[in-house]
Parts: structure tokens; C-alpha cells; sequence
């Protein structure tokens, strides 16, 4: 168990949806990530939060978006769902934001999002 | 652009054998370096990471990993293997963009254990 939370574990959905996933992450780290893992893409960077503000995109599309709260637990809002848009999706935490690049990165046991 | 190369999609051993999984990275910079397993249903574990020092790196569950910078590889063994080790496996190198750090992973490598 890595210390950080998702839920729900799995969701199923229609095409055209809005759906949101929620990530806790260890206690005391103050960035997450998220990340999605489909068949034909693999694992790839989302976005990363630091602190409540963002601090990295990667291949995020701009129908999703993300946020980080006061508490430190975020949302990934994924909308106008498409049948691409199915695949697993991590959250992952660490203590810094990785500026010298040694920090490491924790990850939740995903949330597996199935669009219809 | 920083990438990950995982040369094996799937690897089959029998269950005391050795096991070497394969990763080459590109990064153009010193390489921050993690090796991660993902069981079935699970989410990803860090077996271990490297990040400067010695190049023989030791991580849980009896794996170790070393990095050759003249050959820009991170190879992944295990002296004998248990049918636990069953799962898949990424090598992922971390880069630094817009001053924050995110890992690339490579496609995985699938590994099955026969009996």
C-alpha cells in the first residue's frame, strides 16, 4: 500500500459524459500527478499539482482539467467523454515538485474508467 | 525528447531461473531513473531508483538494477525468480520540464513465470 488513495476503483460511463476522479495523496506530500494508461498510448504524464497550483502539463486534452484543494486531494474532471477516453488512470504523489529531479513519485492503485 | 525503450514486450522464465529485463533510456541530461511493477489490478510499485553514485542499484523483493551511461541502459535482474514476480514492468526516466519533474515510461515489459 502506497499511501495514496483513488476512487472510485472503477467507472463506467456514456460517450458525451462528465465524469470525476478523486486522488488523496500520502500524508505529508504536497505534489500530485496524474497519469493515464491505455493499450495504445501507454503511461503518460497528465498534469502535475504543487501546493494547490499547477505546475506541469504533459499530454493533457482540453477536455479535461484538474485542480488541487486546501487539503491537498485532487480531481481530475474528464468531460464530453469519447470512446478513446477509456483507459486507466493514476494519481501519484511526492513530497516536493521534483526540482532536482530526485523526488519519487507514489502511485494509487488507479481508477479504471470505461466509456460506452 | 527524453524517451524510454523497453526492447521486451513479454518474457517467459521458469519459476528459480535468472530474469534480466531490458531498458535503454534517451535524456539528454543526468538520468533520474525508476524501475516500477505493476501486479493485475494493482497500481504501480517502486522497486527502485537511481540517482546518482553507485551504479549497482538494490531494490525490494530481491531485485537489483545498474545503470551503464556509455550504453544509456538500466537493466532490471533478479538472481531466481518466484511465481510472485509475475507482472509487468516500467522503466521510467524522470525529466525535469517547466522546472517540475515527470517520468517517462517505457511500454512495460509482460513478465510470466511457468511452474
Amino acid at each position: 500500500d502506497s499511501g495514496v488513495t483513488q476512487t472510485p476503483k472503477h467507472l463506467i460511463t456514456a460517450t458525451g459524459q462528465r465524469v470525476t476522479l478523486r486522488c488523496s495523496p500520502r500524508s505529508g506530500d504536497l505534489s500530485v500527478y496524474w497519469y493515464q494508461q491505455s493499450l495504445d498510448q501507454g503511461l503518460q504524464f497528465l498534469i502535475q499539482y504543487y501546493n494547490g497550483e499547477e505546475r506541469a502539463k504533459g499530454n493533457i486534452l482540453e477536455r479535461f482539467s484538474a485542480q488541487q484543494f486546501p487539503d491537498l486531494h485532487s480531481e481530475l474532471n474528464l468531460s464530453s467523454l469519447e470512446l478513446g477516453d477509456s483507459a486507466l488512470y493514476f494519481c501519484a504523489s511526492s513530497v516536493d515538485f521534483g526540482r532536482a529531479g530526485t523526488d519519487t513519485q507514489y502511485f494509487g492503485p488507479g481508477t479504471r474508467l470505461t466509456v460506452l | 525528447a527524453q524517451s524510454v525503450t523497453q526492447p521486451d514486450i513479454h518474457i517467459t522464465v521458469s519459476e528459480g531461473a535468472s530474469l534480466e529485463l531490458r531498458c535503454n533510456y534517451s535524456y539528454g541530461a543526468t538520468p533520474y531513473l525508476f524501475w516500477y511493477v505493476q501486479s493485475p489490478g494493482q497500481g504501480l510499485q517502486l522497486l527502485l531508483k537511481y540517482f546518482s553514485g553507485d551504479t549497482l542499484v538494490q531494490g525490494i523483493k530481491g531485485f537489483e538494477a545498474e545503470f551503464k551511461r556509455s550504453q544509456s541502459s538500466f537493466n532490471l535482474r533478479k538472481p531466481s525468480v518466484h511465481w510472485s514476480d509475475a507482472a509487468e514492468y516500467f522503466c521510467a526516466v524522470g525529466s525535469i520540464i517547466q522546472g517540475a519533474q515527470k517520468l517517462v515510461f517505457g511500454q512495460g515489459t509482460r513478465l510470466t513465470i511457468n511452474p
